[in-house]
């Protein structure tokens, strides 16, 4: 079992609906989760952190985290043909940030 | 707005060569991580520094990959010999501690021919 797993996508969604990108973990220990967006060719850019149960928002993402079923996903409202990306999803668990494979998201106009 | 300084942007080297990635993380951050990423893949850890002791370089190839952050500050990751196998893009990033968001820096894309 991966440590953070992810589906790979594409995760096509069209102009303005609502982009739900899901992430788990295996490690009950894990404290600290993170959303990074990364363009093709770029590094990871940081989007999103949650560290307890809940729903966190930010503009519009929503990261939501649920540690008793080891769960993390991101609520991407309104999306937009610029959030067309690959999105990854990083678990830190003691001193380690281990990071999943990435969803791809594609948004059509 | 800070951020994590990584030179070269591009390199390529023929296999056998050595060659050398530098970082500059943000200014008092005390974490530095080295990652490698395939494409198609997600950022895999080499190495990760807190200050400068080596935290975990459980995933390093020490046979040909070293690195170090002597004065705690910046960081210089080698590869000695490169091989086919070593291309890919090298990504140096910080946060202020352990457990905390991670900032990278625009990576190194390495190709090795």
């Amino acid at each position: 079992q991966k440590e953070v797993e992810q589906n790979s996508g594409p995760l096509s969604v069209p102009e303005g609906a609502i982009a739900s990108l899901n992430c788990t973990y295996s490690d009950r220990g894990s404290q600290s989760f993170f959303w990074y967006r990364q363009y093709s060719g770029k590094s990871p850019e940081l989007i999103m952190s949650i560290y307890s149960n809940g729903d966190k928002e930010d503009g519009r993402f929503t990261a939501q985290l649920n540690k008793a079923s080891q769960y993390v996903s991101l609520l991407i409202r309104d999306s937009q043909p610029s959030d067309s990306a690959t999105y990854l999803c990083a678990v830190g668990r003691f001193q380690k940030l281990v990071f999943g494979t990435g969803t791809r998201l594609l948004v059509s106009p | 707005e800070a951020e994590v300084a990584q030179s070269p942007r591009y390199k390529i080297t023929e296999k056998s060569q050595a060659v050398a990635f530098w970082c500059d993380p943000i200014s008092g951050h005390a974490t530095l991580y080295w990652y490698r990423q395939i494409l198609g893949q997600g950022p895999e850890l080499l190495v990760q520094f807190q200050d400068e002791s080596v935290v975990d370089d459980s995933q390093l190839p020490k046979d040909r990959f070293s690195a170090e952050r002597l004065k705690g500050v910046d960081s210089t990751l080698k590869i000695q010999p490169a091989e086919l196998g070593d291309s890919a893009m090298y990504l140096c990033a910080s946060s202020p501690e352990v457990g905390t968001e991670a900032f990278f820096g625009q990576g190194t894309r390495l190709t090795v021919v």
